[in-house]
């Protein structure tokens, strides 16, 4: 399958500072990609797709201006935190697909003390 | 947000024994993926179906997707302990937005 590098893999920030997670699509390329957030003992929740050169579109009840995409070429999306809080620890994913299969990273647990 | 029906939850086996697990849906899928995610880790994808009705095999797995696009089954045989983890199916449109099954944790006693 298709290889979805993702970094870093644990990053632990105070609360109010800002974190970036990259998600590299590594064999091939991905004009688009999704942002996935996942809480201990749950299922993956969508946040945002990421758009190769354009906005990202984010699901319902996610904040745009706290959880910023960048998509800026067809390998790399980052996922910027911005003014992270203790609520904002969690797992985050990123996929990218290759037809109709989506690969994923190995993703990013945060956490905000 | 939107979640498939996953079920069971949990389950508990021996080793050696085979193990069955379903999703369904209130909507129509083209696509139907199932993932196992082990713990800190990303998921990684075991099948992928594409047609209403195909069933597909990958080693020990086999998976099904449903004649109504709405459901699917993953059947795991003579389960080992590495296939501990949990397994999430999920489905997809066109546009590869994929959403999930809430997971099904697989614990298997030696």
């Amino acid at each position: 399958g298709a290889v979805v590098s993702q970094h870093p893999s644990r990053v632990i920030c105070k609360s109010g500072t800002s974190v970036k997670i990259e998600c590299r699509s590594l064999d091939f390329q991905a004009t688009t990609m999704f942002w996935y957030r996942q809480f201990p003992k749950q299922s993956l929740m969508l946040m945002a797709t990421s758009n190769e050169g354009s906005k990202a579109t984010y699901e319902q009840g996610v904040e745009k201006d706290k959880f910023l995409i960048n998509h800026a070429s067809l390998t790399l999306s980052t996922l910027t935190v911005t003014s992270a809080h203790p609520e904002d620890s969690s797992f985050y994913i990123c996929s990218g697909s290759v037809n109709t299969e989506a690969f994923f990273g190995q993703g990013t647990r945060l956490t905000v003390v | 947000g939107q979640q498939l029906n996953q079920s069971p939850q949990s389950m508990f086996i021996q080793e050696g024994e085979d193990v069955s697990m379903n999703c369904t849906s209130s909507s129509i899928f083209n696509t139907w993926l199932w993932y196992k995610q082990d713990p800190g880790e990303g998921p990684v994808l075991l099948i992928a179906l594409y047609k209403a009705g195909e069933l597909t095999s990958n080693g020990r797995l086999t998976a099904q997707f449903g004649i109504t696009r709405k459901d699917s089954f993953l059947n795991i045989s003579a389960s080992i302990p590495s296939d501990v983890g949990i397994y999430f199916c999920a489905g997809a449109w066109g546009a590869q937005k994929l959403v999930f099954g809430q997971g099904t944790r697989l614990t298997i006693n030696p």
